[in-house]
């Protein structure tokens, strides 16, 4: 199975900051690595498909990327403005292969 | 509208059974793959498995946790998706989210759509 580690766990930052979490696969996923947004007690929601595919509707405050090394292992979700709505735990979600794995979530807090 | 729905869930005993249902609107299900994805309190997300398309026979696949254990199935008519859990350890308390899954001949390899979930609790 790929392993998707994401860091940091948690962090808190100030309305207006740049925010960026990083997620590593164990052995690559090409491109095929996703991002979703789960706010307290609701369902995940995806914010950003295929490495750097912006969904349909989401700020484009968030955006994603992966290393320009194309190794298809380290990627890296930014939100270049915090929001008070941002609160929420972010996933990311490899879709390469079978079973589909998620990072173990990376908690935003407002400070 | 466009969504999920999810029922079933409750509490069962260890080895007991439960059936999931996820009734979909706004789009016909046997177009896409969908899957079950779970989440334990407090915890982060895992996939549980996964229907393929009509295209691709709905051909199922399941994590190594609850494969043997878990089905799913469809019923088109109903546009509905079904997971069945047999064989419930205390490890399989959960909220199930049923989302929606790829199509073939596509890249749409993401969950774009997901329900609100039932909680599954199995305790004695």
């Amino acid at each position: 199975d790929i392993q998707m580690t994401q860091s940091p766990s948690s962090l808190s930052a100030y309305i207006g900051d740049r925010v960026t979490i990083t997620c590593r696969a164990s052995q690559t996923t090409l491109s095929y690595l996703n991002w979703y947004q789960q706010k307290t007690g609701k369902a995940p929601k995806l914010l950003i498909y295929a490495t750097s595919i912006l969904r349909s509707g989401v700020p484009t405050r968030f955006s994603g990327s992966g290393s320009g090394s194309g190794s298809g292992t380290d990627f890296t979700l930014t939100i270049s403005s915090l929001q008070p709505e941002d609160l929420a735990t972010y996933y990311c979600q490899q879709s390469y292969t079978i079973p589909y794995t998620f990072g173990q979530g990376t908690k935003v807090e407002i400070k | 509208e466009v969504q999920l729905v999810e029922s079933g869930g409750g509490l069962v005993q260890p080895g007991g059974s439960l059936r999931l249902s996820c009734a979909a609107s706004g789009f016909t299900i046997s177009d896409h793959y969908m899957d079950w994805v779970r989440q334990a309190p407090g915890k982060g997300l895992e996939w549980v498995g996964r229907t393929r398309d009509k295209v691709n026979s709905f051909i199922t696949e399941f994590a190594a946790s609850v494969e043997g254990r878990f089905t799913i199935s469809r019923d088109d008519s109903k546009n509905s998706l079904y997971l069945q859990m047999n064989g419930l350890k205390a490890e399989d308390t959960a909220v199930y989210y049923c989302a929606r899954g790829g199509r073939a001949g596509t890249e749409e390899w993401y969950f774009d759509l997901w329900g609100r979930g039932t909680l599954v609790t199995v305790s004695s």
